[in-house]
C-alpha cells in the first residue's frame, strides 16, 4: 500500500528542538521529492519546507528558515525534519507530503499528520 | 510571493445542489500550476485537481478544474454528502508554494 507515516511530534518547551520523521512505503521513494506542510490549529495549510529526490536540494519557508532542516535517508525511505529553536508560533499539525512528478509538483500523497505542540 | 484569496469563505449548499468555488491570485500562477484539496475534520488534505483542470486519480468527474492566469473554479456538479468539506487552493508555479485560506462547504 502507497502510504506516508509521521512519527516524533509532542510537547517541546519554547526554544527546545523536535525531530519529525516520516516513513514511505508502497512506492520508490528516491523518485519523488517529498516536503513538509503544517497546519495551525483551526487555520489553513502552510507549506514548511521540500528537499529533491536526492537530497541534493533544500527548499524553506521564510518563516522557518535557519530554524528548520529537512533531510531524508534514501535506504530508510524516510523524510525528517529537524527543528530547533521552536516557538509557540511553531504550533501545529506537521503533515509530509509526496510531490505528484518532477513536472507537476501538487501534493499527491499526504501522511495523516503529527502534532507538534510548543508550549511552557 | 504569490497571494490566493478563496471565495466565498462559507457555502451553505443542500446535497445534489452545484457549489462554485473561486481562488483568486495576486498574480498570474505560472503554467496554470494550480491545485485544489478536499480535507475533512481529523483528516489530511487530499489531491482533487492538479494543472488547473486535471483531475487526480480516482476522483469522480463532478469534480472539475477551470480557469487561468489570476482566476481559478473549483465546480462541484451535484453535492453528495461525502463532499461537504474544506477546499484549499494552492499554486505551485512560484516560490514559496503557497495556500489560498479555504472554502468550507456546508449542509444548508
Amino acid at each position: 500500500e502507497v502510504q506516508l507515516l509521521e512519527s516524533g511530534g509532542g510537547l517541546v518547551q519554547p526554544g527546545g528542538s523536535l525531530r519529525l520523521s516520516c516513513a514511505a512505503s508502497g512506492f520508490t521513494f528516491s523518485s519523488y521529492a517529498m516536503s513538509w506542510v503544517r497546519q495551525a490549529p483551526g487555520k489553513g495549510l502552510e507549506w514548511v519546507s521540500t528537499i529533491s529526490g536526492s537530497g541534493g536540494g533544500a527548499y524553506y519557508a521564510d518563516s522557518v528558515k535557519g530554524r528548520f532542516t529537512i533531510s531524508r535517508d534514501n535506504s530508510k525511505n524516510t523524510l525528517y525534519l529537524q527543528m530547533n529553536s521552536l516557538r509557540a508560533e511553531d504550533t501545529a499539525i506537521y503533515f509530509c507530503a509526496r510531490d505528484r512528478s518532477p513536472s507537476d509538483r501538487s501534493f499527491d500523497l499526504w501522511g495523516q499528520g503529527t502534532l507538534v505542540t510548543v508550549s511552557s | 510571493e504569490i497571494v490566493l484569496t478563496q471565495s466565498p469563505g462559507t457555502l451553505s449548499l443542500s446535497p445534489g445542489e452545484r457549489a462554485t468555488l473561486s481562488c483568486r491570485a495576486s498574480q498570474s500562477v505560472s503554467s496554470n500550476y494550480l491545485a485544489w484539496y478536499q480535507q475533512k475534520p481529523g483528516q489530511a488534505p487530499g489531491l482533487l485537481i492538479y494543472g488547473a483542470s486535471s483531475r487526480a486519480t480516482g476522483i469522480p468527474d463532478r469534480f472539475s478544474g477551470s480557469g487561468s492566469g489570476t482566476d481559478f473554479t473549483l465546480t462541484i456538479s451535484r453535492l453528495e454528502p461525502e463532499d461537504f468539506a474544506v477546499y484549499y487552493c494552492q499554486q505551485y508555479g512560484s516560490s514559496p508554494r503557497t495556500f489560498g485560506q479555504g472554502t468550507k462547504v456546508e449542509v444548508k
